[in-house]
């Protein structure tokens, strides 16, 4: 069974860089039949994809968020981290890392979700 | 970007009722259509994808069917553990996107 585990800091100042890392398990970042993608949710609202990642470190990054967010890929720890940068209120938001199947495009693996709350 | 409409916004429903969800793209996306179901402070749960194809364990009371611009899920018999908030994503292009949700309470 896959399991998809979000960990970083639960409170970052406006301005700073927001950093999370997904760790998985049951399942390897270096299989070629699926990318990495981070999900946000913000308080009460509907879904906003990040971005993803491939194995092979090639990105996809949301146009809205382009300018601010970096994702990386640690094959050798089975994880993968965003960064989004110059954060602001409008990021607080619970943050989700999920698994996503090539061939449909369908995000078939979540992990639990990390509430991360922009704030001085 | 491709904006995703759900209708209705929510709705109030018995167990034992047939469920029905609509999911309209703002331009074709054939079936490139998944649907997911989120319950409260839980991550949201795989449930159809490619419009019609049922996710592996996702009981067979659930069903999708559409194509184009125009989709739906539909629950045959509600039963008290589908009271939650469900999502249609299109996997057409990205940014991929995804519907505001429809919320499915007790009546």
């Amino acid at each position: 069974q896959v399991q998809l585990q979000e960990s970083g800091p639960g409170l970052v100042k406006p301005s700073q860089t927001l950093s999370l890392t997904c760790t998985v398990s049951g399942g390897s970042v270096s299989s070629g039949g699926h990318y990495w993608s981070w999900i946000r949710q913000h308080p009460g609202k509907g879904l906003e994809w990040i971005g993803y990642i491939y194995y092979s470190g090639s990105t996809y990054y949301n146009p809205s968020l382009k300018s601010r967010v970096t994702i990386s890929i640690d094959t050798s720890k089975n994880q993968f981290s965003l960064k989004l940068s110059s954060v602001t209120a409008a990021d607080t938001a619970v943050y989700y890392c999920a698994r996503v199947v090539v061939g449909t495009t369908s995000f078939d693996y979540w992990g639990q979700g990390t509430l991360v709350t922009v704030s001085s | 970007d491709i904006q995703m409409t759900q209708s209705p916004s929510s709705l109030t429903a018995s167990v034992g009722d047939r469920v029905t969800i609509t999911c309209r793209a703002s331009q074709s996306i054939s079936r490139n259509l998944n649907w997911y179901q989120q319950k409260a402070g839980k991550a949201p749960k795989l449930l159809i994808y490619d419009a019609s194809s049922l996710q592996s364990g996702v009981p067979s009371r659930f069903s999708g069917s559409g194509s184009g611009t125009d989709f739906t899920l539909t629950i045959s018999s509600l039963q008290p553990a589908d009271f939650a908030t469900y999502f249609c994503q299109e996997s057409y292009s990205p940014p991929w996107t995804f519907g505001q949700g429809t919320k499915v309470e007790i009546k």
